[in-house]
């Protein structure tokens, strides 16, 4: 199986700051990965496929980049409603694997 | 709008069995493929399964090879997941989820169901 390793696990912020959050795979999957968004008690929500290729209906700010075995996402000015748990995800091959996730929190 | 409702699960002992629903609506279920990914308590997501759009192909995270079956019914809209032999390991939050692209990354979710596996 790919090994999916996000960084950091824990991200404090404040509102309006721009954040990075690392995504590293154990093998190269060329641009085949995602990244959710889940808030308390609910379900994952898509934001980014295809390493960079935003969701229909989601902002602007946030955005993906990287290939290969390195990828990122940012959000480049941080909402009240973006404070959440962020996975990324890597469909390369079966097993499907998440990251960690990485949770932002009010600073 | 995508609509997916989990039904079945609860508390099952261990060696125990369980199936659950995804009852799919607002889209043609027949056409799409699906999954089941999980989520223990406090921790992060895994993965479960996936089934294509006709039932043809099925894949397994290793953990559930052998316990875990996925299937559909396209004539009721409606994805399973039987639960065999479940240890206590197998206690999550279990969700369906819309493939979006050739099994690929994931559309829509439903809102999960809870099974807990305990004596």
């Amino acid at each position: 199986a790919i090994w999916v390793t996000q960084s950091p696990s824990l991200l404090s912020a404040s509102t309006g700051d721009r954040v990075t959050i690392s995504c590293r795979v154990s093998q190269g999957i060329s641009s085949y990965l995602a990244w959710y968004q889940q808030k308390p008690g609910k379900a994952p929500e898509l934001l980014i496929y295809a390493a960079s290729t935003l969701q229909g209906g989601v902002p602007s700010r946030f955005s993906g980049s990287g290939s290969g075995t390195v990828f990122t996402l940012t959000i480049s000015y941080l909402q009240s409603e973006d404070f959440a748990t962020y996975y990324c995800q890597q469909y390369f091959s079966f097993p499907h694997t998440f990251g960690g996730g990485t949770k932002v929190e009010i600073k | 709008q995508v609509q997916l409702v989990e039904s079945g699960g609860g508390v099952v002992q261990p060696g125990g069995s369980l199936r659950l629903s995804c009852a799919a609506s607002r889209f043609n279920f027949s056409d799409y493929a699906m999954h089941w990914v999980r989520q223990a308590p406090g921790k992060g997501l895994e993965w479960v399964a996936f089934i294509g759009y006709n039932g043809n192909n099925k894949y397994y995270v290793d953990s559930v090879k052998g316990r875990f079956t996925i299937s559909r019914d396209n004539s009721k809209n409606t994805l399973y997941l039987q639960m065999n032999s479940v240890r206590p390991e197998d206690t999550a939050v279990y969700y369906c989820a819309q493939d979006g692209y050739s099994g690929r990354w994931y559309g829509p979710w439903g809102q999960g169901t809870l099974v807990t596996v305990s004596s």
